[in-house]
């Protein structure tokens, strides 16, 4: 069954804890994508991957940090600099050219305890 | 800036009338736009592509470069479109923007 899945769906975190949310695709994807949907602020881009071992800051980077070490794995990492956590994240891939169809996992909820 | 604006939160109409759902656009060059719905305890898809020129589920979206707009129509909204509709410009290398999205609530 291929898709996007990412792990795990609900998420509680004290403050000044970080945490790591899970992304695996397999679709043979080049690009993978986080974003954080607020209410009445949609889709905001938090970072996204090109390619292995290479990423990009997007829109909101800030209090959050990303790796790629495989291909199917763009884990997120909420960080306790993150003023303001508590969010539905949405982790997304795409593949080539880059106008093709954006595949979408089912989020997570983070919330901040 | 490349930007996209869906000007509504929220639209309500009653079953069986039409649907536009607004979409505007900012970007130099070609524009590949699409339209993604969330309906309620589902992953975000892709609804249409303005490329492909087809109609899903009924609905159609236009690009009108002189309007740079992208809005979704449907001429006879169902109770199953309630949904979160999300316009999306791809921009750049690998780089989505999304609009605010607009929540649609058809009315029985």
């Amino acid at each position: 069954d291929g898709g996007i899945t990412q792990s795990p769906k609900y998420l509680f975190r004290k403050e000044g804890q970080n945490v790591t949310l899970s992304c695996e695709q397999n679709l043979n994807h080049d690009a993978m994508y986080w974003y954080r949907q607020d209410p009445g602020q949609g889709l905001r881009l938090i970072y996204y991957s090109q390619i292995v071992n290479d990423f990009q800051k997007g829109d909101i980077a800030e209090g959050y940090s990303v790796s790629r070490e495989k291909k199917e794995s763009f884990p997120l990492t909420v960080t306790s600099a993150q003023k303001n956590p508590t969010a539905f994240y949405l982790c997304a891939s795409s593949g080539y050219p880059m106008n093709t169809e954006a595949f979408f996992g089912q989020g997570t909820r983070l919330t901040v305890v | 800036a490349q930007r996209v604006t869906q000007p509504e939160k929220l639209l309500s109409v009653f079953k069986g009338a039409p649907v536009e759902l607004k979409c505007n656009y900012s970007y130099s060059g070609s524009p590949e736009l699409f339209w993604y719905v969330q309906y309620s305890r589902q992953r975000l898809q892709l609804l249409l592509r303005h490329i492909s020129r087809e109609s899903i589920k009924g609905f159609t979206a236009d690009l009108n470069k002189g309007e740079t707009s992208f809005h979704l129509k449907k001429p006879f909204a169902q109770e199953e479109d309630s949904a979160m509709y999300y316009c999306a410009l791809p921009s750049g290398t690998y780089k989505y923007i999304f609009g605010t999205g607009t929540r649609l609530k058809v009315l029985a």
